[in-house]
């Protein structure tokens, strides 16, 4: 049973361009949370989601980012038109339905020249 | 507003301290209380889940305690090494939103 799994784990993006980052949740998990990272901050909360829902993005910036949980494949973190401030690690967990307990993935590091 | 407090933010000890630190958080909406530990480069790790009040759990030499009337929980890092050197998140699942909700985290850097 394979982990989180982010990818790609280092993405290099032009201001102005699209990053998209995707997290596949472990077998049979349906949620998913995406977590930022800003350079010397902690974890932030950005969006949860089950399968084709979004349950709570109270975190995510209200333009440019947006996140989705088809039901079929991974989840995806899309940022449009990225500035420099966008640059940060992007990490998403998941859990089954029920589960108390989340699991990491390794990251994906944005960094936005 | 959900707010999960750390305490102390860093910390710098001796090899074999021993150690503790707190993360509070609202008592009302409460479901578990997760700690993880997180290596530069490296994704939190999970290490204990924590729902019930009094509860004590212990992994190796490292233990934790939940107050869920009060909202606190403590960290203890018994003859803490080297390789305890990381940033410890504690993080609360909330039963009305289902969010996991991280403190900023407590640094330890443990000196030879």
């Amino acid at each position: 049973n394979a982990g989180v799994m982010q990818n790609p784990r280092h993405l290099v993006r032009r201001r102005g361009q699209e990053a998209r980052l995707r997290c596949s949740p472990m077998k049979g998990h349906s949620h998913v949370y995406w977590y930022r990272q800003l350079p010397e901050e902690g974890l932030k909360f950005m969006v949860y989601l089950q399968k084709e829902n979004i349950i709570d993005e109270s975190g995510m910036p209200k333009e440019r980012f947006s996140a989705e949980f088809p039901k079929e494949g991974p989840s995806i973190l899309r940022i449009q038109q990225v500035v420099r401030g966008d640059s940060a690690a992007y990490f998403c967990a998941s859990s089954g339905v029920g589960d108390i307990e989340a699991f990491f993935g390794q990251g994906t590091r944005l960094t936005v020249v | 507003i959900l707010n999960v407090e750390q305490s102390p933010q860093s910390l710098h000890v001796q090899e074999g301290d021993s150690t503790n630190f707190t993360c509070s958080f609202p008592s009302s909406n409460f479901y578990a209380l997760h700690w993880y530990r997180w290596e530069t480069a490296k994704s939190p790790e999970a290490l204990f889940v924590m729902t019930l009040n009094g509860d004590e759990k212990k992994k190796g030499r490292i233990s934790a305690t939940l107050n869920t009337k009060e909202g606190y929980s403590y960290l203890y890092i018994k003859g803490s090494q080297p390789e305890d050197s990381a940033t410890y998140l504690c993080a609360l699942l909330s039963s009305n939103t289902g969010k996991l909700i991280f403190g900023q985290g407590t640094t330890l850097q443990v000196k030879p």
